[in-house]
């Protein structure tokens, strides 16, 4: 089945700094890819959806870049600020109706 | 954004019992699922539902675990008998459509099976 690998599991970074968090795919034929954060206590809010072979989007603070070739996924937040802290997950859609999750990683952004 | 409610937040049960969990998808939803996510693991996926029906299901999901969303009411997946391995968070989700569709996740239910 799929494999999605998502590194680091815990990050820490001074506010205004960069974070980034990378997502790695095994199956070739997934298609659509996403990536979620999760605060405390409330549910998955969906950050950004892609699904170009090769795909640079540009959201509020963050861009995520899709790299089809290297199957690869990756989140970039270019100043992070302590709202950021949370778990963030990538999402694969290879079989119609499934998502397959990373691991998560927990981001902690300090003053 | 639209929202997805999970009622319990917290069940602790005994082994063998069986539980419920409930979910009130957005209002205009046809899609509805169900993830597991064991303490320290990947959220994983356990089965989709749709105009009354299971649509897909993963080996996740055992003989124990049903669904069902009556007349438009929570969406539940009830585990019975519970095992010990059960013990999860579960979320929730729900879609307009299938495919590329944005699914919106509920804040999870934590059950603990003794």
């Amino acid at each position: 089945g799929e494999q999605v690998e998502q590194r680091p599991p815990h990050l820490s970074v001074r506010e205004g700094d960069s974070a980034v968090i990378i997502c790695t795919y095994t199956d070739p034929n997934s298609y659509y890819f996403f990536w979620y954060k999760q605060e405390p206590g409330a549910g998955l809010q969906l950050l950004m959806k892609v699904f170009s072979s090769t795909e640079i989007n540009e959201g509020q603070g963050f861009t995520v870049l899709l790299n089809k070739k290297d199957k690869q996924l990756s989140l970039n937040l270019t100043a992070a600020h302590p709202g950021d802290s949370a778990v963030y997950f990538c999402a694969v859609i290879r079989v119609v109706g499934q998502l397959t999750f990373g691991r998560g990683t927990r981001l902690q952004v300090y003053a | 954004g639209p929202k997805v409610l999970q009622i319990p937040s917290h069940q602790i049960i005994d082994m063998g019992q069986m539980v419920t969990l409930n979910c009130d998808p957005v209002s205009n939803h046809l899609y509805f699922y169900w993830y597991k996510q064991i303490l320290g693991q990947q959220m994983e996926f356990l089965v989709n539902f749709y105009n009354g029906k299971v649509m897909e299901k993963s080996k996740l999901f055992k003989d124990q675990f049903s669904v069902e969303r009556p007349d438009g009411s929570y969406f539940t997946l009830k585990i019975q008998p519970t095992a010990l391995e059960d013990s999860a968070v579960y979320f929730c989700a729900s879609s307009l459509g299938r495919g590329d569709y944005e699914q919106y996740f509920g804040p999870g239910t934590r059950l603990t099976v003794l």
